[in-house]
C-alpha cells in the first residue's frame, strides 16, 4: 500500500535549521509530488509548498520563501523539508503528503506527522 | 486569515445533514478542483474529496461535495457522532502559485 513515513519529533532552539525527512513507498516515486503542510497547535492547515518527484520543481508559500528549502532523493523515495532560521511561532506538526502536480492539489495520503518544538 | 473562508463551526443532530461552505475567488476555486479533508481530533487529515465531487475509494457516499463559481460545498448525510471532527476545503490559486486551505470547520454532532 502507498505509505509516507516521517522523521521524528524534534526540538529546536530559536534560530536553529530543521530538517524532516519523508520516506515514500508503494508506488513510482518520480511520478507524483510531495507536498509539506503544517498545523500549529489548535490551529488550521497551512500549505508550505511543493516538490516535483519527477525534476525537482518547487513552489513555495509565499511567507516562507527565503527560509525554507524542499529536496528529493530518487534513489532512496525519500523527500526532504529543511526550515532555517526557526522562530517560536514555528512550532508545529509538519506533515508531508503525496500530490499529483498543480493545480491538480488534492493529497492523499498524508505522512504520520513530525512535531516540531522551537523553544529556547 | 486564511484565502478560503469557511464557517467556524456547524452543528446538527444525528441522522441530520449538514453541509459546510468554503468561499474563494476566481484565481482559486473559480478557476481550480476543490478538495476536503477531515481531521478527526488527534489524527492525521484525510482526503474525503477531490476534484470537486469525486470520493477516494472507501469514503462512505454519505459526503459529497459540489462547487459552483467561487464557492464549494460540503454536505454530509446520515450524521454520526463519529462524524464530529474539523474539516477543512483546499485548492490551487493560480495568480499566487501556491496552495490553499480554508481555516477549518469544526462539525458537532448534536
Amino acid at each position: 500500500q502507498i505509505q509516507l513515513v516521517q522523521s521524528g519529533a524534534e526540538v529546536k532552539k530559536p534560530g536553529a535549521s530543521l530538517t524532516v525527512s519523508c520516506k515514500a513507498s508503494g508506488y513510482p516515486f518520480g511520478a507524483y509530488g510531495i507536498t509539506w503542510v503544517r498545523q500549529a497547535p489548535g490551529q488550521g492547515l497551512e500549505w508550505m509548498g511543493w516538490i516535483s518527484g519527477h525534476n525537482g520543481e518547487t513552489y513555495y508559500a509565499q511567507n516562507l520563501q527565503g527560509r525554507l528549502t524542499l529536496t528529493t532523493d530518487t534513489s532512496t523515495s525519500t523527500a526532504y523539508m529543511e526550515l532555517r532560521s526557526l522562530r517560536s511561532d514555528d512550532t508545529a506538526v509538519y506533515y508531508c503528503a503525496k500530490m499529483t502536480a498543480p493545480p491538480y492539489n488534492w493529497f492523499d495520503p498524508w505522512g504520520q506527522g513530525t512535531l516540531v518544538t522551537v523553544s529556547s | 486569515q486564511s484565502v478560503l473562508t469557511q464557517p467556524p463551526s456547524v452543528s446538527a443532530a444525528p441522522g441530520q445533514k449538514v453541509t459546510i461552505s468554503c468561499s474563494g475567488s476566481s484565481s482559486n476555486i473559480g478557476s481550480n478542483y476543490v478538495s476536503w479533508y477531515q481531521q478527526l481530533p488527534g489524527t492525521v487529515p484525510k482526503l474525503l474529496i477531490f476534484e470537486n465531487d469525486k470520493r477516494p475509494s472507501g469514503i462512505s457516499v454519505r459526503f459529497s461535495g459540489s462547487k459552483s463559481g467561487t464557492s464549494a460545498t460540503l454536505a454530509i448525510t446520515g450524521l454520526q457522532t463519529g462524524d464530529e471532527a474539523d474539516y477543512y476545503c483546499g485548492t490551487w490559486d493560480s495568480s499566487l502559485s501556491v496552495g490553499v486551505f480554508g481555516g477549518g470547520t469544526k462539525l458537532t454532532v448534536l
